[in-house]
């Protein structure tokens, strides 16, 4: 079965903090691709950052890193610097093949000045 | 670029009623997606599409068609609006290269079914 399990529906962090949010992933598929998406109040999805299956390095993008720990299934994302506007809500996401695409249920970040 | 455009913004339906969720790309993208975004439920996949004239069903697929004609386009078609098709839809398209996938949505169409 393909799942996508965010364990943290809400979480506050301090201006300028770091924070972690949660991911953890289930399929038998070889070949999968991982996302982070930001959905602002305004409703857009906006693409964050990639990891894909075989790459052996963890995904960097600006202030946004991927924690990939594939034995353990889980693709966490880290956060730097926290700003206002992070306050959002964030999907982690999963690519299967045939581009099948699996989204977590999301977490509320609250970013407090 | 435009990136990918959906209309309309807002539609409200009559229960039975049918209608076509527009939804098209510039960027030439071979993959394109359908998705319904529930409270709660996060996003979940109704159909997607690997290339013109390929079609496939998600996760949610009953109660809608989609066709691909064209790399731009990928409609998708409510056939008789019930209430539990309220929901926001988002539309989007992906590529891959050997070291990176990207996906891009478009700003949603919010549904109403009475």
């Amino acid at each position: 079965a393909q799942k996508i399990t965010q364990t943290q529906p809400g979480m506050f962090v301090q201006e300028k903090e770091a924070v972690t949010l949660d991911c953890t992933y289930d399929t038998s598929d070889p070949s999968y691709g991982l996302f982070w998406y930001k959905q602002p109040s305004s409703g857009e999805m906006i693409f964050l950052i990639y990891q894909g299956s075989y790459d052996q390095q963890n995904a960097t993008e600006g202030r946004y890193s991927l924690n990939f720990q594939k034995a353990r299934k889980s693709a966490n994302l880290v956060i730097s610097a926290s700003q206002l506007g992070d306050s959002a809500m964030y999907f982690c996401a999963m690519r299967v093949t045939g581009n099948q695409f699996y989204f977590g249920t999301g977490t509320s970040l609250t970013v407090i000045p | 670029n435009a990136g990918v455009t959906q209309t309309p913004k807002f539609q409200v339906l009559k229960t039975g009623q049918s209608m076509t969720l527009q939804c098209a790309q510039d960027m030439n993208h071979e993959y394109m997606s359908w998705y319904r975004q529930d409270p709660g439920m996060g996003l979940r996949l109704i159909h997607y599409s690997v290339g013109a004239g390929i079609t496939d069903q998600g996760e949610v697929p009953n109660g809608y068609n989609v066709s691909r004609s064209t790399t731009e386009d990928f409609p998708l078609r409510l056939l008789s609006a019930a209430p539990s098709q309220t929901s926001v839809y988002f539309c989007a398209s992906s590529y891959l290269t050997p070291t990176k996938e990207t996906q891009y949505f478009g700003p949603g169409t919010r549904l109403l079914v009475l």
